[in-house]
């Protein structure tokens, strides 16, 4: 099975700084089967990014991914208050489908 | 816009069943060759995937479950299922119900979660 690792597990930052959220595989990833979800408390995930670097409807483009193979990135610039939240990555296409990383807090400093 | 919201009891007894119901609205269940999945998340804890169901009615699950699970469908109320046997407090969780882009592909759309506990 693939494992995901995230890196950091908390990133505290101001609002307007910029973010960067690791996620490595143990395994390679197709680009094409990557994403990245934001959880606030008490909700369900929210879909961010698909296939790497596509952002979901209604994302603003100051969230951004990237990578491939192994390493994948997720890049939050000018943070708002919002985007203080828990950050999975993920793959699919894989067996099983769909793993998770272990997710990254993103909270106010 | 396809809405979900899953259902079920709140407590269940250890070694006994645990039943959710997962009810599509906005979209018909078995058209857009979508996926359908119920994940679920410890207490304070990270996403696990549990299993999902084509729109055809294929099905696969996480072998950490070890068969414990099942997933159905149900065309004619437009819903899905999952029944998780011979629970233990391990599964208390908050399930998530949650359909893919088409195709096996990202989870863009998930139901609220519901909290279930398992205790005697």
């Amino acid at each position: 099975d693939i494992v995901l690792t995230q890196s950091p597990g908390t990133l505290s930052l101001s609002p307007g700084e910029g973010a960067t959220l690791s996620c490595r595989a143990s395994q390679s990833v197709s680009s094409s089967y990557f994403a990245w979800y934001q959880q606030k408390p008490g909700q369900a995930p929210r879909l961010l990014i698909y296939g790497t670097s596509t952002r979901a409807t209604g994302i603003p483009d100051r969230f951004r991914g990237s990578g491939s193979g192994t390493d994948f990135t997720l890049t939050i610039s000018r943070l708002e208050p919002e985007d203080f939240a828990v950050y999975y990555c993920q793959q699919y296409g894989n067996s099983p489908p769909y793993t998770f990383g272990q997710g990254t807090k993103l909270e106010i400093k | 816009q396809v809405q979900l919201q899953e259902s079920g009891p709140g407590l269940v007894k250890p070694s006994q069943t645990l039943s959710l119901t997962c009810t599509v609205s906005g979209g018909s269940i078995n058209s857009g060759g979508y996926y359908w999945s119920w994940i679920r998340q410890h207490p304070g804890k990270g996403l696990e995937w549990i299993a999902y169901i084509s729109f055809s009615g294929s099905t696969y699950y996480n072998p950490s479950l070890k068969s414990r699970a099942t997933i159905s469908l149900d065309t004619s109320k437009n819903h899905f299922s999952l029944q998780l046997n011979s629970v233990t407090a391990a599964d208390t969780a908050v399930y998530f119900c949650a359909k893919d882009r088409g195709g096996l592909d990202a989870l863009d759309i998930w139901g609220p979660g519901t909290m279930v506990t398992v205790s005697s």
